[in-house]
């Protein structure tokens, strides 16, 4: 079974710190992951996704297979980056996705 | 255009009501999802269905049930609601393809329950 997980609650920055969101996973296919933020009070929508390699408001991921991991990043955190943070696995199955959230990571950036 | 949207923003409701969220997409997707959030964040997927399949996640229980007039909605029935029903509500749509790269999920705004 796929399994996201996302070590911590909460995470509390400071204005231009580096930030990393830990996302672990285990699947035993080839994983698609994404990052899904969730603004105050605001839908969910997506971040980033591995398959594009890009930067998103400054944030970047990696999937590493090794060590069975997606961090989300950002060199110098900034306090609109304050929100909640989710991790996603999709695994994409005859016509219809299966989804796995982590538990999700609050990022509280302190200005 | 709003791609996903919800009715109502808010519910609130006693226990033991039977209650209903809709839920609409104009994105012309073929797959659709609600989620619940609880009061502590956790996003815990409810049912994805497409035009061929419902697969329901088996923790939900059977109080829940989706209803989908047509491929651009779907609808969350709640009956004999319970206090621990309340939270948020997301619904989701995707393209639903039948292979290769996964699809991003577009959420509604949600819908806040709060049952008394």
């Amino acid at each position: 079974a796929q399994r996201v997980t996302q070590p911590e609650k909460l995470l509390s920055v400071f204005k231009g710190a580096p930030v990393e969101l830990k996302c672990n996973y285990s699947y035993s296919g080839s994983p698609e992951l994404f990052w899904y933020v969730q603004y105050s009070r605001q839908r969910l929508q997506l971040l980033l996704r591995h398959i594009s390699r890009e930067s998103i408001k400054g944030f970047t991921a990696d999937l590493n297979k090794g060590e069975t991991s997606f961090h989300l990043k950002k060199p110098f955190a900034q306090e609109e980056d304050s929100a909640m943070y989710y991790c996603a696995l999709i695994e994409n199955s005859g016509g219809y996705q299966k989804v796995t959230f982590g538990t999700g990571t609050k990022l509280q950036v302190i200005p | 255009d709003t791609a996903v949207s919800q009715t109502p923003k808010y519910l609130v409701t006693q226990m033991g009501n039977d209650k209903s969220i809709k839920c609409e997409q104009n994105l012309g997707h073929d797959t659709m999802y609600w989620y619940k959030q609880d009061s502590k964040k956790f996003l815990k997927i409810m049912f994805s269905y497409n035009n061929k399949e419902l697969i329901i996640n088996e923790t939900v229980p059977n109080r829940f049930s989706p209803k989908s007039p047509d491929k651009a909605h779907l609808n969350l029935h709640i009956n004999s609601l319970e206090l621990g029903d309340s939270a948020v509500y997301f619904c989701a749509s995707s393209k639903g393809t039948s292979g290769g790269a996964s699809e991003t999920q577009y959420f509604g705004p949600g819908t806040r329950l709060l049952v008394l």
